[in-house]
């Protein structure tokens, strides 16, 4: 299985702050690499597909790059509903696996 | 608008069973795969089963494997989890997701808290 990992498990920001966050696997692969946010008592909500390919709706702040074993998530500048816990899938090999996550929270 | 709603989460005693539903709707159900994943506090989120279009193909992770079971029924548009000698770490919350390679819709989970 591939192992995913993500620096830093948590993040303490502001409104209007530049974040990134990393995703790294165990072994290589393209771009098959999904972001995710899941706020408070909800269900995760698909971000980003192909490692950078925004989803529709989907706020243009976030943004996504990498292949390989390092991708990373950019929010330009956080807003109130970004103070949630973000996640990285990969869905090159299956079993699909989840990165633990990193929490952003307010400053 | 796409919707999946779960149902069926409950408190069970350990060696218990429960059913989990999924019922979907706003899309063409058997155009899709689904899966069931669960998320704990201590092992974050795991993918539990997964199971094609078509019900032919289906896959479990080894932490469930001969314990629990997934099916669908495409007329009724819900997917399944059947779940046996359920054990304290199978307690989480527990999503069905549409498949489009990542999961592109969540339902909003279901508990299942497994307890003596």
């Amino acid at each position: 299985d591939i192992q995913m990992t993500q620096s830093p498990s948590t993040l303490s920001a502001s409104v209007g702050d530049r974040v990134t966050i990393t995703c790294r696997a165990s072994q290589s692969f393209t771009s098959r690499l999904a972001w995710y946010r899941q706020k408070p008592g909800k269900a995760p909500e698909l971000l980003i597909y192909e490692a950078s390919v925004l989803r529709s709706a989907v706020p243009s702040r976030f943004s996504g790059t990498g292949s390989g074993t390092e991708f990373t998530l950019t929010i330009s500048s956080l807003q109130p509903d970004d103070f949630a816990t973000f996640y990285c899938q990969q869905y090159d090999s299956f079993p699909f696996t989840f990165g633990p996550g990193t929490k952003v929270d307010i400053k | 608008q796409v919707q999946l709603v779960e149902s069926g989460g409950d408190v069970v005693k350990p060696g218990g069973s429960l059913r989990l539903t999924c019922a979907a709707s706003g899309f063409t159900f058997n155009d899709y795969s689904m899966t069931w994943i669960r998320q704990t506090p201590g092992k974050g989120l795991e993918w539990v089963s997964y199971i094609s279009r078509s019900g032919s193909s289906i896959y479990y992770a080894d932490s469930v494997k001969g314990r629990f079971t997934i099916s669908r029924d495409n007329t009724k548009n819900s997917v399944y989890l059947q779940m046996n000698s359920l054990r304290a770490e199978d307690t989480a919350m527990y999503y069905c997701a549409r498949l489009e390679y990542y999961y592109d819709h969540w339902g909003q989970g279901a508990l299942v808290t497994v307890s003596s």
